[in-house]
């Protein structure tokens, strides 16, 4: 399996609900990724999980909060959000984030997305 | 930040090579320079890393510089479904570690 899925494809949400977009990958990758990207611009990093535990987090706002529960599965949950926090949400994996491995490199596998449009 | 400088747009014919250049004049000796492609509306597709050496594999190859500071991404053959924005990202060990940011990109069009 060399894929990282996301679920939903889409979301529509009120500004009140509250939501998660859920990312899972079985190769064995720990290291996983959370980028926001808005209509022609490029992806934004917002999250960085390593070994499970929160590494990077990019200043978002909390009304965005992401959970890791194991090495396949990344959350992010979604609460008070803002129209302009419509966005495309991609997640990412690769086999390490911290020390890019043996080699020093790190390529990172990305889904397909999710789609959020809040109202 | 990207520490990448790409021409926002570029277009190719059918068939002929299509030439990507990308400009890293600050890369750091740790760091790889790497190339993802976006088809629209799609989560971004790895296409190929380098070092120091040119790289090929089966969908590109990659040229890099002697001093590094810049490379080239050639797509030998285009064809209709390379239609894509193209990112240079340079990223390794040192500050930017586990921070990978994309740029601007080239917006690739291939023509029939």
């Amino acid at each position: 399996d060399t894929e990282v899925t996301q679920t939903p494809k889409h979301l529509v949400m009120g500004m009140t609900n509250k939501k998660s977009l859920k990312c899972e990958q079985h190769m064995g990758h720990r290291a996983m990724y959370w980028y926001k990207q808005k209509a022609k611009k490029p992806p934004e990093l917002m999250f960085v999980y390593s070994y499970e535990k929160l590494s990077i987090n990019e200043s978002v706002p909390s009304r965005f909060s992401p959970e890791c529960p194991n090495s396949s599965l990344l959350n992010l949950h979604l609460h008070a959000l803002q129209p302009e926090d419509s966005a495309l949400y991609l997640c990412a994996s690769s086999q390490d984030s911290l020390t890019g491995g043996l080699t020093g490199a790190n390529v990172l596998t990305f889904g397909a997305g999710s789609r959020l449009t809040v109202l | 930040d990207a520490k990448t400088t790409q021409p926002p747009s570029m277009d190719c014919a059918e068939g002929r090579a299509a030439n990507l250049p990308c400009n890293h004049s600050t890369i750091s000796g740790n760091e790889y320079v790497y190339w993802y492609r976006q088809i629209h509306s799609q989560g971004p597709q790895y296409i190929i890393h380098g070092l120091k050496n040119n790289e090929t594999n089966e969908m590109a190859s990659l040229i890099i510089t002697e001093d590094r500071k810049s490379s080239t991404l050639i797509l030998p053959h285009a064809t209709l479904r390379d239609t894509a924005v193209y990112y240079c990202i340079v990223y390794g060990r040192g500050s930017t570690l586990g921070r990978l940011y994309f740029g601007r990109g080239t917006q690739l069009t291939v023509w029939p």
